[in-house]
């Protein structure tokens, strides 16, 4: 049971790069995740995805665009790095918030 | 703003003793509240998670306290272990909110040391 794979593992970009994060669950949940983790700020939501079709803004959503793909897949594209984006990356996924999320391994994401 | 703070950015506890990790909230919507444990090069994971209709909830070693009333939670490990080492977030479910996502605190990185 894989439950959330996130692609890359790692990753070191050049300023203006674009680059797409991949994440896929096979639990069957309806709403997924993007989050940000940097020092001493916690978590931050960057965007979600309550239902497939479905995509809205969280708290840090600049610089930032997603596509959710199908019921599976929930993509986070990076259209022009910047250094400020260097930060790890978790894709997370639920059927119900409620009862928490199943985090993927994460992305770790450095722009120079 | 943080509707869920954890204050303290670090904790060091012997091995053996008992390991305290505190969260507050200021949302009284919250009515679930879980703890997550996150190791370096891993993604966070769930341990122990506690409704608002109850002020504690054990599993093992581990023991969430509810106190409403102080919108305080807090997370007991006893006796704590090495293993224990990591960065724990408390988080809370907003019922009122039409997203229904969960709300962070900062993390607290737990060093055991033997």
């Amino acid at each position: 049971n894989a439950g959330v794979t996130q692609t890359p593992k790692f990753q070191v970009l050049k300023t203006g790069q674009s680059m797409t994060l991949q994440c896929a669950q096979d639990m069957n949940h309806n709403s997924m995740y993007w989050y940000r983790q940097d020092p001493g700020m916690g978590l931050r939501l960057i965007y979600y995805s309550a239902s497939e079709g479905t995509t809205d803004k969280g708290e840090v959503p600049n610089g930032y665009n997603v596509s959710r793909l199908n019921k599976r897949e929930f993509s986070l594209r990076l259209e022009s790095a910047a250094p400020s984006q260097t930060s790890v990356y978790f894709c997370a996924s639920t059927t119900s918030s409620r009862y928490g999320y199943t985090f993927g391994s994460g992305t770790r994401l450095t722009v120079v | 703003d943080q509707q869920v703070k954890q204050n303290s950015p670090s904790l060091s506890v012997q091995e053996g003793r008992i390991s305290i990790l505190n969260c507050d909230y200021t949302n009284s919507m919250f009515d679930y509240f879980l703890w997550y444990k996150k190791y370096p090069a891993e993604g966070p994971t769930f341990l122990i998670s506690i409704s608002s209709i109850k002020d504690k909830n054990e599993d093992g070693r581990f023991t969430v306290f509810l106190n409403k009333s102080a919108k305080h939670l807090s997370l007991h490990i006893v006796p704590s272990q090495p293993g224990d080492s990591a960065v724990y977030f408390c988080a809370a479910f907003d019922r009122g909110s039409t997203l229904g996502r969960l709300y962070f605190g900062r993390g607290t990185q737990l060093t055991v040391w033997p």
